[in-house]
């Protein structure tokens, strides 16, 4: 079992459509980082949280420690959203970052 | 600032040859690190340095990889010599202290193709 699992692994949306990618972990973290790579390839970082919710823009991140769960909502999606969404998670024992294996989103106009 | 600066940002090379990488971090970042992401494995990574000190290299795959990191604004990884499997994009990334509260920032990446 990998120790980070997203879901879905592909989400194909119309523009407009609120997303929400899930992230669940089974280790112990001290931090959880969103990431967004675009077709071209860069990595771009959304979030870093330990708690609670952050928002930028359209886009919110949420975690549950106890539930060891986090989500990226995107609201008002648009085409230009359509990316692979990567949550990564920094082991608290060894500070090591585990990668999810991504959320492919399409966004279709 | 400019951000983390990657070069080549395309290399192909053929079998055998060396290639080394370059990254500049983001100044004033204390932590540097060397991810590789292929589609079979994903990101994986390699190796990362704490005030130019390689902290952890477990993530190397053998020993034809080597990292090094001469100064706080300037690091190498070599690959020497290179074979078609190590073909792969290789990230770059920085940050300021490790703990629970910063982020890493990546660099654009370096494609690399090994015929």
């Amino acid at each position: 079992k990998n120790e980070v699992e997203q879901s879905p692994q592909n989400l194909t949306a119309q523009e407009g459509e609120f997303i929400t990618i899930n992230c669940s972990y089974s280790v112990g973290i001290s931090a959880l980082h969103w990431l967004q790579q675009h077709p071209g390839g860069g990595i771009v970082s959304l979030f870093m949280l330990s708690s609670g919710k952050k928002k930028h823009g359209r886009l919110i991140a949420t975690i549950n420690i106890q539930e060891k769960h986090s989500s990226l909502h995107i609201t008002a999606s648009h085409p230009r959203d359509s990316a692979v969404y990567i949550c990564a998670v920094l082991m608290d024992s060894n500070y090591q970052l585990i990668w999810g294996a991504g959320t492919k989103l399409i966004i279709k106009p | 600032d400019a951000g983390v600066i990657q070069s080549p940002r395309h290399e192909v090379t053929e079998m055998g040859q060396e290639v080394t990488l370059r990254c500049k971090p983001i100044s004033g970042h204390d932590y540097l690190f060397w991810y590789r992401q292929t589609m079979m494995r994903g990101l994986e990574l390699l190796i990362y340095f704490n005030n130019n000190v390689p902290i952890d290299d477990s993530g190397m795959p053998e020993d034809r990889f080597s990292a090094k990191m001469p100064n706080a604004s300037f690091s190498t990884l070599k690959i020497q010599p290179s074979e078609p499997r190590d073909s792969a994009v290789y990230f770059c990334a920085s940050s300021f202290r490790l703990a629970g509260g910063t982020e890493q920032f990546f660099g654009p990446g370096t494609r690399l193709t090994v015929l």
